[in-house]
């Protein structure tokens, strides 16, 4: 069983829309959690990072976590070109590794 | 923030040569550093842990003996892809917890073996 599991998509959003990414991991001893951004050829980037249950904004994203229910999501407001990526959940369990999802392609179409 | 600096940022090598990456961490001191690899529209994965002053840990299926890691400097982490073949093209990428700063990844390598 995948550890992290996320919608490798595609996801096609207008721009000036909401853009939704989900992942679900399977380790209930899972204690932080991670979306980074990747785009094409290049290493990723980290955008959020969330460590206990709700909700935690930082500009245009807000990450959102449920720990009863295993999952963890990223909402992107008013979705630009730009935002046009790869993104990845990740998901520290114990000690230093991290466990990485597929990773879902987004495009906002201008 | 913290910076990881990878080099190369890409390289070509002939089948059967060796090449090594390297990872410095600029502004910090990385105990632990880790090495992904990343296939074409897949995700990350963890071929091995660094840690400095001692044997690096490989996950299942890595080869130890094909990818040599060494940590002998709280700054410093390479991997060297030896006998490098065709199926050894990847992008690499390391990775270290930069304490306050979560985990910072360097900017990558990609291998292309011909």
């Amino acid at each position: 069983q995948k550890e992290v599991e996320q919608n490798s998509g595609p996801l096609s959003v207008p721009e000036g829309a909401i853009a939704s990414l989900n992942c679900t991991y399977s380790d209930r001893g899972s204690q932080s959690f991670f979306w980074y951004r990747q785009y094409s050829g290049k290493s990723p980037e980290l955008i959020m990072s969330i460590y206990s249950n709700g909700d935690k904004e930082d500009g245009r994203f807000t990450a959102q976590l449920n720990k009863a229910s295993q999952y963890v999501s990223l909402l992107i407001r008013d979705s630009q070109p730009s935002d046009s990526a790869t993104y990845l959940c990740a998901v520290n369990i114990f000690g230093y590794q991290f466990y990485f999802g597929t990773g879902t392609s987004l495009t906002v179409i201008p | 923030g913290a910076v990881v600096s990878q080099h190369p940022s890409w390289v070509i090598c002939k089948s059967g040569t060796s090449v090594k990456i390297e990872c410095r961490s600029l502004d910090f001191q990385a105990t632990t550093m880790f090495w992904y690899r990343q296939f074409p529209k897949q995700s990350l994965m963890l071929m091995a842990t660094s840690n400095e002053g001692s044997k690096a840990t490989y996950e299942q299926g890595v080869e130890k003996d094909k990818f040599l890691i060494n940590h002998a400097s709280l700054t410093l982490s390479t991997l060297t892809v030896t006998s490098a073949h065709p199926e050894d093209s990847s992008f690499y990428i390391c990775s270290a917890r930069s304490g306050e700063y979560g985990y910072t990844f360097g900017s990558g390598t990609r291998l292309t073996v011909v």
